[in-house]
């Protein structure tokens, strides 16, 4: 019953490495996200893309770039990690194109936690 | 700039009580607002929304109230259960911009047995 899977549940790296988070979709949805969750600021938008290889920066892109190049494939990239990045990261996904697509539901996956060191 | 705020970080219930969890936006475009709860080393899983067209949606134990001239909602839960005891993000958007939805930063919800 899994719909959106993140590949890793845990990770830790260390400062200056490229870093990978992958999501995929089985639910043939057209948008795809991508949050942190940080204590006492909620979930803030990376990135998102509302079609493959398209992509729009959210509030907090500084650091991180995206990758979609199949409908069900969302990449988070850390080119060069920093400590600053340790978070929990989020993917989801919805349905829906154009005028009232924000009117649907995001499915969330179950998050990658990310410790820098 | 924070669009929506959930200004109590925790709340605390005794069982079979009424949880009343609250949330305040400030873009008056908002028409579509979501609830989440989310559990530890959990992803956040849908609850109830509610459209601007609306002042009241109720699911169950579930209802939410939305007062858009006070640009308020609130999230009641009733008869708490222990294992409501999650986070609880509310959200919102604009519908016909689509795509992004604006969090809150979370209230804890302890609901003690």
């Amino acid at each position: 019953d899994v719909k959106v899977t993140q590949s890793s549940r845990y990770l830790v790296k260390r400062t200056g490495e490229k870093v990978f988070l992958e999501c995929v979709q089985d639910m043939d949805h057209e948008n795809m996200f991508w949050y942190r969750q940080d204590p006492g600021l909620g979930l803030r938008l990376i990135y998102f893309s509302y079609d493959v290889k398209m992509k729009e920066k959210g509030d907090i892109p500084e650091g991180y770039s995206v990758s979609r190049e199949k409908k069900e494939r969302f990449s988070l990239i850390l080119e060069s990690a920093s400590t600053n990045q340790t978070s929990m990261y989020l993917c989801a996904s919805s349905s829906g194109t154009g005028v009232y697509s924000g009117a649907n539901v995001l499915t969330f996956g179950a998050g990658s936690r990310l410790t820098v060191l | 700039d924070q669009q929506v705020k959930q200004n109590s970080p925790s709340l605390s219930v005794q069982e079979g009580r009424i949880s009343i969890l609250n949330c305040d936006y400030t873009n008056s475009m908002f028409d579509y607002f979501l609830w989440y709860k989310k559990y530890p080393a959990e992803g956040p899983t849908f609850l109830i929304s509610i459209s601007s067209i609306k002042d009241k949606n109720e699911d169950g134990r579930f209802t939410v109230f939305l007062n858009k001239s006070a640009k308020h909602l609130s999230l009641h839960i009733v008869p708490s259960q222990p294992g409501d005891s999650a986070v609880y993000f509310c959200a919102a958007s604009r519908s016909n911009t689509g795509n992004q939805f604006y969090f809150g930063t979370g209230t804890s919800l302890t609901v003690i047995p």
